[in-house]
């Protein structure tokens, strides 16, 4: 089975230019997540999605920062215009979303360096 | 609200001895508890969760962890450490009727040959 599937894995740009990031969940995952992971820190989860659903969205940054994920399936995360403090990593996660007790599996990450 | 402590930012082992990473949590019910470890470039790998029944929870590559109530921990073991075990490791708890996954910062193991 294919796990998350994330692209790019590693991006660089300059400040104030836009950056978006490509999510791919596990099969059959209904619920989406996306995190950032700053350096020597746990993940602190962004949004989260049930279906084409953002049910919980109030951590992400919204002047800058949009997610979608328009049939369910794939997610994009986008960054405009991009901060020297955006540059972290960016995790995507999904699980089955039937019940509170399913695990979370995650992807590789994009590493974004905002010059 | 809940978090989680990781109050170790390193762990140094020899190889072939026992691994300890410690975790403590604080949720408003019983909690549901998960480790993660991540290797360098590399997301987070899931190793195991606690739910509910047996305070000894067994994961994958031979680790495990004790749930423990009255001390609110939730600590990571493994009998006899390798070396290829040396990576960042992740507690993390979530609280019933919340979806939300709170992380610590994370500790870094390191095996020595």
């Amino acid at each position: 089975e294919a796990g998350v599937v994330q692209s790019p894995r590693y991006k660089i740009i300059e400040k104030k230019q836009p950056v978006a990031f490509w999510c791919n969940p596990i099969s059959g995952h209904n619920t989406l997540y996306w995190y950032l992971q700053n350096l020597g820190q746990g993940p602190e989860l962004l949004i989260r999605y049930e279906n084409e659903e953002a049910v919980d969205d109030s951590q992400l940054p919204k002047d800058r920062f949009s997610a979608e994920r328009l049939k369910g399936v794939d997610s994009t995360l986008k960054i405009q215009p991009a901060e020297l403090g955006d540059s972290a990593v960016y995790l995507c996660a999904s699980s089955l979303g039937r019940t509170l007790t399913d695990t979370q599996y995650f992807g590789p990450g994009t590493r974004l360096t905002v010059l | 609200a809940q978090s989680v402590a990781q109050p170790e930012d390193q762990v140094n082992v020899a190889e072939g001895n026992p691994l300890t990473v410690k975790c403590t949590y604080s949720v408003s019910g019983n909690p549901y508890l998960f480790w993660y470890v991540q290797y360098p470039n590399r997301g987070l790998q899931f190793l195991l969760k606690y739910i509910t029944g047996d305070n000894l929870v067994k994961g994958s590559y031979g680790f495990e962890a004790e749930f423990n109530k009255s001390q609110t921990s939730f600590h990571l073991k493994k009998p006899s450490a390798l070396v290829s075990d040396s990576a960042l490791y992740f507690c993390a708890v979530r609280d019933p009727g919340d979806y939300k996954l709170s992380f610590g910062a994370g500790t870094t193991v390191t095996v020595r040959a």
